[in-house]
């Protein structure tokens, strides 16, 4: 069974760094780029960036480059996103998803992480 | 890069069919059918519905189809159930090897 299990939720200050986690288990990792995608309270889906596991080739949409960086290592089956300085506005519910580059769609979805960023 | 355009909102009642609209462009829905679906209940996470337009994946009842013209893509939900009340997202590829999701469409049965 395939299956993608994110770190839990985190509350953290202006400022702080951040990294979440998302293990997938049930089929191989390295075949299958990984998705991060935001959801704001209350707001829609935003399509955050990817990563190949087996090169650790990444592509950002434009309006997250620079603010967040997306990795994996192979050897332990996990993908991450990361902040250095993180904002109010990056309080939100983060989500890991498979992306099936054959069929361009994100086929399995983690159970998100919810981030709280607040003085 | 801007969200795809749905309506913020539809609804039907048991049984009947609604159709939900996903308005992008010439470098999003209307350059690959790498239209997908996805329906999220309140409180969990997104559930691939379609892939490629049209596809269902294994275990999506056939109640659910999907299609595209142009530059605006469809889902249709016929023979409406109240497990489908949900808010429904549809996404594209885009031609700057991104991907774009739709502003979002919350679904009530009556």
């Amino acid at each position: 069974e395939v299956q993608l299990v994110q770190s839990g939720a985190e509350v953290k200050k202006p400022g702080e760094s951040l990294k979440i986690s998302c293990k997938g288990s049930g089929y191989s990792f390295y075949s299958y780029w990984i998705s991060w995608v935001r959801q704001m309270p209350g707001k829609g889906l935003e399509w955050m960036g990817r990563i190949d596991p087996s090169d650790s080739y990444t592509n950002y949409r434009p309006s997250f480059q620079g603010h967040v960086t997306i990795s994996a290592d192979k050897s332990s089956s996990t993908a991450y996103l990361q902040w250095s300085s993180l904002k109010a506005s990056d309080t939100a519910i983060y989500y890991c998803a498979r992306l099936d580059v054959v069929v361009t769609a994100l086929d399995y979805w983690g159970q998100g992480t919810l981030v709280t960023v607040s003085s | 890069q801007s969200a795809l355009t749905q309506p913020p909102s539809v609804s039907g009642s048991p049984g009947q069919s609604v159709t939900i609209s996903c308005t992008g462009t010439s470098s999003d829905v209307g350059s690959y059918n790498r239209v997908s679906w996805y329906q999220q209940p309140p409180g969990t996470a997104p559930k691939l519905m379609i892939y490629e337009v049209s596809n269902r994946p294994s275990g999506v009842p056939d109640r659910f189809s999907g299609s595209k013209s142009g530059n605006t893509a469809s889902l249709t939900i016929s023979g409406l159930q109240a497990e489908d009340e949900a808010d429904y997202y549809c996404s594209s590829y885009t031609t700057s090897s991104t991907f774009v999701f739709g502003t979002g469409t919350k679904v009530t049965v009556l």
